[in-house]
């Protein structure tokens, strides 16, 4: 079956300009993550969607960053304003959702540039 | 303290070789899942294999087994006749079911180079 998928695969923008990466999480998956890596880095966490419940946004840097999940499906990572600090690999990953057992599946990124 | 701990930055192994990647741990939570993943210079995040903390048998997927030893909390990774496409960085994750947020947290990474 599908996997993951993420677009654009590479996304070149000038300081200051808003940026959305987008998300297809593997079908029958209720949660979403969103994490950031930087050139040589771990994996930042982000935000996490589970179901309908209301997301965890406690790694979100800052508040131009924002996303959202529609129909419990695909998501939308938005970055405002966007900065040089911004320009990293954004990884996108989904689960069956259920607790401690559960495996995480990454999609290939979005490696995002900013000028 | 850090909740994952990957003590090698970098390691290197002769091809056909057996290596041992290290990943420790720590948590309270009695209900865990331990996870190593493979990102080759590609970018994605492949998963490679779990262990849960009820789990009574080393977990094994091919040529990859996890050294789980509960009461050291080491998670460590074998990959057994090494290959060239072997190369790539590997991290170590961990989710905490019970008490937890659900949310994982990973190692820094190893870095793993395979000479022919």
């Amino acid at each position: 079956g599908a996997g993951v998928s993420q677009s654009p695969s590479n996304k070149v923008t000038e300081k200051g300009k808003d940026v959305e990466l987008r998300c297809d999480p593997i079908s029958g998956h209720t949660a979403l993550y969103w994490y950031r890596q930087s050139l040589g880095q771990g994996l930042e966490f982000l935000i996490y969607f589970q179901g309908n419940s209301a997301p965890d946004k406690s790694g979100l840097p800052s508040d131009r960053f924002s996303a959202e999940r529609t129909g419990g499906s695909v998501s939308t990572l938005t970055i405002q304003r966007t900065q040089q600090e911004d320009s990293a690999v954004y990884l996108c990953a989904s689960s069956h959702g259920t607790p401690a057992t559960d495996t995480q599946y990454f999609g290939p990124g979005t490696r995002l540039t900013v000028l | 303290a850090q909740k994952i701990t990957q003590t090698q930055p970098g390691m290197f192994v002769q091809e056909k070789e057996a290596v041992t990647l290290d990943c420790t741990y720590d948590t309270s939570d009695p209900s865990y899942g331990l996870f190593w993943y493979k990102q080759p210079s590609s970018g994605e995040m492949i998963f490679l294999i779990y262990q849960g903390s009820y789990d009574q048998q080393n977990a094994t997927e091919g040529r990859y087994s996890l050294n789980f030893q509960k009461a050291r909390k080491s998670a460590n990774l074998v990959i057994s006749a090494s290959q060239l496409g072997d190369s790539a960085m590997y991290f170590c994750a961990m989710r905490e079911g019970l008490g937890g947020s659900y949310i994982p947290t990973f190692g820094r990474g190893t870095s793993l180079i395979v000479h022919p």
